[in-house]
């Protein structure tokens, strides 16, 4: 079955990096295109960044678009996301996520259990 | 502020039902983008509920239904249980954005 198991989460101070993994099993890894979503506690759903299956085509929200680097490395099935000059903002659950074909639809189907990842002075 | 506008809340006793409305705009819903929806339970990751608008994944009891129209979209919840007691997300792309957008999320409790 798909899985999706997010690590590299905890705690960072305001303007330092932190790099985020997501291990992928149960499927073909390069076939599908691979998102990350997060969720600042007690809040809804925002939509971070996107990554084609081939990797040519990255897209970015307007909250990190310059301080955020989504990646992935077919050859271990792993997606990342590299995040630096992080703000207390930037606090919130990191989900990897796929998108499935449903028809002609592209809907985000799986979901991992996300890592937390607290700025915090 | 998101980019698509879901009520905060909405309730509705056992056996009723009860609708969710997600608005959006002509550079989303509104030129042609479908609609998903997401329900997501207390600790857990959210699950993909309606996809395309109006289809159910298997699995998705029948008592949950989505429809579109012109710049809005809606989630319908009938028969209500006590286990649909949850967040409801509506989600879409935006072409101004050139991304993914979510709706503010629905909390529905069920009396």
């Amino acid at each position: 079955q798909v899985q999706l198991v997010e690590s590299g989460g905890g705690v960072v101070q305001p303007g330092r990096s932190l790099r985020l993994s997501c291990a992928a099993s149960g499927f073909i890894f390069s076939d599908y295109a691979l998102h990350w979503v997060r969720q600042a506690p007690g809040k809804g759903l925002e939509w971070v960044t996107f990554i084609s299956y081939d990797g040519k085509r990255q897209q970015y929200a307007d909250s990190v678009k310059g301080r955020f680097t989504i990646s992935r490395d077919d050859s271990k099935n792993a997606l990342y996301l590299q995040m630096n000059s992080l703000t207390t903002e930037d606090t919130a659950a990191y989900y990897c996520v796929r998108e499935t074909k449903h028809d002609n639809y592209w809907p985000l189907e799986y979901w991992g259990q996300g890592t937390l990842v607290t700025v915090s002075s | 502020q998101s980019v698509l506008t879901q009520p905060p809340s909405v309730s509705g006793a056992p056996g009723q039902r009860v609708t969710i409305s997600c608005t959006g705009s002509s550079s989303n819903i509104g030129a042609g983008y479908d609609v998903h929806w997401y329900q997501q339970l207390p600790g857990t990751a959210p699950k993909l509920l309606i996809y395309g608008n109006t289809n159910r994944p298997s699995g998705v009891p029948d008592r949950f239904s989505g429809s579109k129209s012109g710049t809005s979209a809606s989630l319908a919840i009938t028969g209500l249980q006590a286990e649909d007691e949850s967040d409801y997300y509506c989600q879409s792309y935006d072409s101004s954005l050139d991304g993914w957008v979510f709706g503010g999320g629905t909390k529905l409790t069920v009396l």
